[in-house]
């Protein structure tokens, strides 16, 4: 199956500098690639997802790249904020022969913390 | 309006006891699933459910039981409950390719 490698699993940086995590991923079959920030006691939310027809991704001060033939991507925060300190999570998955949906394979996780 | 939302969102139960943990969407999406992530924060797919079948079980063990009785619920029966069930458990749903919306979890602790 899938696996997903997340680095790394804790990132400091100051407010107004610039986060990047990378993962890699096994399948290359992996198509569908969403990034999820989680806040303390509270689920995953989709921030950006990049799907495998494109290079690359932006929305506001985050964006996203993909390289296929050597199967990582990566997240890019730029400006940081306080408000950007949670954990951040990749993830990957494909879609099955019958167009069904499959499961999010998930990294272990990134906690970024943002110092003032 | 919550878009995914599971009940209850703490659930404190003793070793060899059955729990159910129910999930509702309102997004009309057309797969549903549940996710368990551990004390370590790692996140981990248990079922997906797609117009009513069930079309992953990632070796779940069969004390866990996923059940949907419409489009917009996915419920999650655990029998015999073990210490080690102890997590969070997140429902999520999505529309095809589309992306997946979590629910805000189900903190389980099994004393």
């Amino acid at each position: 199956g899938e696996n997903v490698e997340q680095h790394p699993s804790t990132l400091s940086v100051q407010e107004g500098d610039s986060a990047v995590i990378k993962c890699t991923y096994s399948d290359s079959a992996s198509n569908y690639f969403p990034w999820y920030k989680q806040e303390l006691g509270k689920g995953p939310q989709l921030i950006i997802d990049i799907r495998s027809n494109v290079g690359e991704k932006k929305d506001q001060r985050i964006a996203v790249t993909l390289n296929k033939t050597a199967k990582h991507f990566s997240l890019h925060i730029t400006e940081t904020q306080p408000e950007d300190s949670a954990v951040y999570f990749c993830a990957a998955s494909k879609r099955n022969s019958g167009g069904g949906a499959d499961g999010l394979t998930f990294g272990k996780g990134t906690h970024l913390i943002i110092q003032p | 309006d919550t878009a995914v939302s599971q009940t209850p969102k703490y659930l404190v139960t003793q070793m060899g006891n059955d729990k159910s943990i129910k999930c509702e969407q309102n997004l009309g999406h057309d797969t549903m699933y549940w996710y368990k992530q551990d004390s370590k924060k790692f996140l981990k797919i248990m079922f997906s459910y797609n117009n009513k079948e069930l079309i992953i079980n990632e070796t779940v063990p069969n004390r866990f039981s996923p059940k949907s009785p419409d489009k917009a619920h996915l419920n999650l029966h655990i029998n015999s409950l073990e210490l080690g069930d102890s997590a969070v458990y997140f429902c999520a749903s999505s529309q095809g390719r589309g992306s997946g919306f979590f629910g805000p979890g189900t903190r389980l602790t099994v004393l």
